[in-house]
């Protein structure tokens, strides 16, 4: 199976920072890479598929990058609503989820 | 309004069985594949079972095979999930959700658009 990490594993940021979280798989995975946010007690969301493409609906401050093994989702200014847990997840085979970074309030 | 609601979750022993459902509404449900996904307790996400709109193509997370199933049900617009030989560490909230695809230069790419609100799963003696 492809490993996913996440760095870090969480962080604190204050409303209007740039925040940026790193996702790595442990082989190619090309651009089949997804970011969901999940909010306590929620289902998670997906906010970029294909490593790059915004998800209908998501907030343009969202945006995603990478490809191969090395991958970035950037918040360009944090917003309230934003404080949640960001997953990446490759679909480049059986699916598997990094373990997740927590985004609060500094 | 696209939805989908997870049923079925509750108290079991290990070694038990239970059998989750997912009622989809407010989209073709038959022209999506859909998964089972899993959150235990305080951890992160983990992918239990995938299911192609036809049934023709079935994985499972290699902690789940060969104990659970997943099927589905085009007409009644629902995806199921057995469970057996319950172990503590199935404890869990299982999600449903769709797969969707996009084509972006000739490759699929596959995401999990719509989620179920989640069902829990406690097994426990």
């Amino acid at each position: 199976d492809i490993q996913m990490t996440q760095s870090p594993s969480s962080l604190s940021a204050s409303v209007g920072d740039r925040v940026t979280i790193t996702c790595r798989a442990s082989q190619s995975i090309s651009s089949y890479l997804n970011w969901y946010q999940q909010k306590p007690g929620k289902a998670p969301k997906l906010l970029i598929y294909a490593a790059s493409s915004l998800q209908s609906g998501v907030p343009s401050r969202f945006s995603g990058s990478g490809s191969g093994t090395d991958f970035t989702l950037t918040i360009s200014s944090l917003q309230p609503e934003d404080f949640a847990t960001y997953y990446c997840q490759q679909s480049y085979s059986t699916i598997t989820f990094g373990p997740g970074t927590k985004v609060d309030i500094k | 309004e696209v939805q989908l609601v997870e049923s079925g979750g509750g108290l079991v022993q290990p070694g038990g069985s239970l059998r989750l459902s997912c009622a989809a509404s407010g989209f073709t449900f038959s022209s999506y594949s859909m998964n089972w996904v899993r959150q235990a307790p305080g951890k992160g996400l983990e992918w239990v079972s995938y299911i192609s709109s036809s049934s023709s193509t079935i994985y499972y997370a290699d902690s789940v095979k060969g104990r659970f199933t997943i099927s589905r049900d085009n007409a009644k617009n629902s995806l199921y999930l057995q469970m057996n030989s319950l172990r503590d560490e199935d404890t869990a909230v299982y999600y449903c959700a769709r797969d969707e695809v996009a084509a972006i230069l000739g490759d699929y790419y596959y995401g999990m658009d719509v989620w179920g609100q989640g069902t829990t799963v406690t097994v426990s003696s």
